[in-house]
């Protein structure tokens, strides 16, 4: 199966400063079928991104991905106070579908 | 408003079973392919299993399989997940997600529903 490996596990930022995500796939992501779903304490993953750079309906343009291949960035330009959350990407061009094992952005 | 409920958890003691489900209203649930997903106490997130989105196609994680069937019901906009020789490894929030069914990034979440398998 295709291991993706997030990181960092933890990015320590101040509101308005810039996210930088990686997640590295142990194998090429077919299709570049990539996905970043964000989820905050107490609720369900939201889609952020599909396609690797797609953004979902009603993202904020703040919002921006990368990648191809094995390599994938999410991009978080100027963070704001309700971006702080823990971010996982998904692969669903190989199966099974993987997630990575999540990046907790928090406030610094 | 797009919404997915699930229902069905609980304390179950190990070895046990349960159904899970999960309700879907505001979209056209018949056009899109759905799957469970669990997150563990202070873990990431698992994907389980996937079913199309007329019921044909069906695939299972390796730690399910043989233990866990996923189900719908079109006509009732509803999706099952029946779980059998549960283990103290299946405690989680149990997550349904849809897909579009041109793919299989989770476009819609519920809410989630704890499952714990205790004695």
């Amino acid at each position: 199966e295709t291991v993706l490996t997030q990181s960092p596990g933890t990015l320590s930022l101040s509101p308005g400063e810039r996210a930088t995500l990686s997640c590295r796939a142990s194998q090429t992501v077919s299709g570049n079928y990539l996905a970043w779903y964000q989820q905050r304490p107490g609720q369900a993953p939201r889609l952020l991104m599909n396609g690797a750079s797609s953004r979902a309906t009603g993202i904020p343009d703040r919002f921006s991905g990368s990648g191809s291949g094995t390599d994938f960035t999410l991009t978080i330009s100027r963070l704001e106070p309700e971006d702080f959350a823990v971010y996982y990407c998904q692969q669903y061009g190989n199966s099974p579908v993987t997630f990575g094992g999540g990046t907790k952005v928090e406030i610094k | 408003e797009v919404q997915l409920v699930e229902s069905g958890g609980g304390l179950v003691q190990p070895g046990g079973s349960l159904r899970l489900s999960c309700a879907a209203s505001g979209f056209t649930f018949s056009h899109y392919a759905m799957n469970w997903v669990r997150q563990a106490p202070g873990k990431g997130l698992e994907w389980l299993s996937y079913i199309g989105s007329g019921g044909d196609f069906i695939y299972y994680a390796d730690s399910v399989k043989g233990r866990f069937t996923i189900s719908r019901d079109n006509a009732k906009n509803s999706l099952y997940l029946h779980l059998n020789s549960l283990r103290a490894g299946d405690t989680a929030v149990y997550y349904c997600a849809g897909a579009p069914s041109y793919s299989r990034y989770m476009a819609v979440w519920g809410q989630g529903t704890t499952l714990t398998v205790s004695s």
